[in-house]
């Protein structure tokens, strides 16, 4: 299958300073890429849809200027935390989905993870 | 997106086939049934999906009743390393996102 990457895998910061995780499609283009948060013992839970070239749209609750996404190309969006605080702590996701919007049933790809730690 | 249900937890014996239900009762003409499983503190995995049919793939099959409403992963061999979360989501075209229920804790047993 097709292989979506993120980079960092883990990643432990300061209170008060920001982190920045990359997403990307190995193989093939997304133009469409999501971030998902998940904390200990819950399920996934969308923050926002990437688009590329275009700005990101944020799922209710989550704070666009804290929680910075910039889809600059259709193999890569990042993610950053600003001034992280220690309740940001959880496992950031990554998603893509191959193909165009007219491709209706592709499956999406996730990335591995990264775990945020803010101390 | 149409919601899912499934069972919270379920353990199933190791070699044996696991049938892991999910209801989708509001689910719309178009959109698709997918399978994805998680394993501890890793990114979910793609298992399958269907629309009307049944679908089947080295991983598993996915039986779709026929009012859509309802639908069965099943693993025919199940082994230690499918102890997984795994969710049933409904969705649509390949641009749309995908809401993740709670998912059903599958726990393979020796």
């Amino acid at each position: 299958g097709a292989v979506v990457s993120q980079h960092p895998s883990w990643v432990i910061c300061k209170s008060g300073t920001s982190v920045k995780i990359e997403c990307r499609s190995l193989d093939f283009q997304a133009t469409t890429m999501f971030w998902y948060r998940q904390f200990p013992k819950q399920s996934l839970m969308l923050m926002a849809t990437s688009n590329e070239g275009s700005k990101a749209t944020y799922e209710q609750g989550v704070e666009k200027d804290k929680f910075l996404i910039n889809h600059a190309s259709l193999t890569l969006s990042t993610l950053t935390v600003t001034s992280a605080h220690p309740e940001d702590s959880s496992f950031y996701i990554c998603s893509a989905r191959k193909g165009d919007r007219a491709l209706r049933n592709t499956e999406a790809f996730f990335g591995q993870g990264t775990r945020l730690t803010v101390v | 997106d149409a919601k899912t249900t499934q069972p919270t937890s379920m353990d199933c014996a190791e070699g044996r086939a696991a049938n892991l239900p999910c209801n989708h009762s509001t689910i719309s003409g178009n959109e698709y049934v997918y399978w994805y499983r998680q394993i501890h503190s890793q990114g979910p995995q793609y298992i399958i999906h269907g629309l009307k049919n049944n679908e089947t793939n080295e991983m598993a099959s996915l039986i779709i009743t026929e009012d859509r409403k309802s639908s069965t992963l099943i693993l025919p061999h199940a082994t230690l390393r499918d102890t997984a979360v795994y969710y049933c989501i409904v969705g649509g075209a390949a641009g749309n996102k995908l809401t993740f229920g709670g998912g059903t804790r599958v726990l393979v047993k020796p």
